[in-house]
């Protein structure tokens, strides 16, 4: 089955930091990829998408994530952590088809140490 | 700004009472699904429409219904609420024939709470 995986629910990090959550996709064929950020009793708004143009795709809040077909991955990064980046980061992907049914991975919460 | 607003954000109920959750788009999207989200897990998707041909997800309990009178407005019905029902309930966007067709727009989520 199709599926997208988000390896190490828990990151933490300190303050100023590198940033790196890791997310692999399980096609072949490149599919239609998305972090999206979830802060608490929040709904979930897009960091960026990976739509098979630029393989280095930079989103909102200092982040980027980079497109590795040989891989089959798709890592956020950011290169100096703020406190306000501790939330949940979900990896989804849409593998085309009549439905754009969006596949979520299970989800990284991001802790930011001071 | 254009958006996906759902109303009300907190909402409870007692076990066994009906209950509908709101959620309207100002995006003029003729995509609108519903995802159920119990803590610390990622969103479930129930069912979406397209335009007023319903989709219903294999595993949504009949539970579950959704109503969509027009395009800007989507319900999702509770019919008879268990504790295992309380969770985020996600309402998403998208347009199939405009812009970026495979992005979601999500609202804010409605807290269901079944005492």
């Amino acid at each position: 089955a199709q599926s997208v995986t988000q390896l190490g629910s828990h990151v933490s990090v300190s303050e100023g930091a590198l940033v790196l959550l890791r997310c692999n996709y399980s096609s072949s064929v490149p599919p239609y990829l998305f972090w999206y950020v979830q802060y608490p009793n929040q709904g979930l708004q897009l960091l960026l998408k990976y739509t098979s143009a630029a393989t280095l795709v930079k989103g909102i809040n200092g982040f980027e994530a980079e497109f590795k077909k040989s891989e089959t991955s798709f890592h956020l990064t950011k290169p100096s952590a703020h406190m306000s980046d501790a939330a949940e980061y979900f990896c989804a992907v849409i593998y085309g088809g009549a439905t754009n049914k969006l596949i979520f991975g299970t989800g990284t919460l991001l802790a930011v140490q001071p | 700004d254009a958006m996906v607003i759902q109303n009300p954000r907190y909402q409870v109920t007692q076990f066994g009472k009906p209950v509908t959750l709101s959620c309207s788009q100002t995006l003029n999207h003729n995509v609108m699904y519903w995802y159920q989200q119990k803590s610390s897990q990622a969103p479930k998707l129930l069912f979406h429409y397209y335009d007023k041909d319903f989709n219903n997800e294999a595993d949504t309990p009949d539970n579950f219904q959704s109503r969509r009178p027009n395009t800007s407005f989507c319900f999702l019905d509770i019919r008879s609420p268990g504790l295992g029902d309380a969770a985020m309930y996600l309402c998403a966007t998208s347009s199939r024939t405009s812009g970026s067709p495979y992005e979601q727009y999500f609202g804010p989520g409605t807290r269901l709470t079944v005492t």
